[in-house]
């Protein structure tokens, strides 16, 4: 089975921190999606990638960058915490088009 | 309108009953259904995909795909406590895209 790994589960930093989120695949997927869950917004899409240094923008990506330069790792950056960046973060990747999202177990994201 | 639309519920079945979640999506030339389960605190996983008109079934699921309505649903046969968690539809809206539009989900309790 294919296994998605974001490196922390729960996370607490301070307003104005630079935050990097971690995602790791291992089954060699090309497509890699950061989204945020918040109650009663469901999933929104932050950033995407189709392949290595390639980056596209979601529905709501201010405040954030991303960068990858392994097709294994997706980083999501928080240039500087705020706390309405507070969030479930869900890191996802998947072979491509017809395929469904396989998601790694997130990351809680408090800003204080 | 939103590309993908869940009634949030709460949807509240008895141990034993027929669950039936439903899902409209925005886009006619969508080709690609998914619906994931997402139990509290954890993240979503992959339980059903369909991809032609009609239905498809696993075990106590089966999703079910009307295109000319732009319809999708998920049936859950002899529901079990285990089964209480929330339901979100994903739909691969653009063709050649490789990202899915979710829903808010749906929030199902299976009585005891």
């Amino acid at each position: 089975d294919v296994k998605v790994t974001q490196s922390s589960r729960y996370l607490v930093k301070r307003t104005g921190e630079k935050v990097f989120l971690e995602c790791v695949q291992d089954m060699d997927h090309e497509n890699m999606f950061w989204y945020r869950q918040d109650p009663g917004l469901g999933l929104r899409l932050i950033y995407f990638s189709y392949d290595v240094k390639m980056k596209e923008k979601g529905d709501i990506p201010e405040g954030y960058s991303v960068s990858r330069e392994k097709k294994e790792r997706f980083s999501l950056i928080l240039e500087s915490a705020s706390t309405n960046q507070t969030s479930m973060y869900l890191c996802a990747s998947t072979p491509g088009q017809g395929n469904g999202y396989t998601f790694g177990s997130g990351t809680r994201l408090t800003v204080v | 309108q939103k590309e993908v639309e869940q009634n949030s519920g709460p949807l509240s079945v008895p141990e034993g009953a027929i669950a039936s979640l439903n899902c409209t999506y925005s886009d006619r030339g969508s080709q690609s259904f998914f619906w994931y389960r997402q139990y509290s605190g954890k993240s979503p996983e992959l339980i059903m995909f369909i991809y032609s008109n009609g239905d498809k079934e696993d075990g106590r699921f089966t999703a079910q795909l009307n295109k000319a309505s732009q319809y999708v649903s998920l049936l859950i046969r002899d529901s079990q406590p285990s089964d209480s968690a929330t339901y979100l539809c994903a739909v691969n809206i653009r063709a050649g895209a490789n990202n899915l539009f979710f829903g808010t989900g749906t929030r199902l309790t299976v009585i005891p």
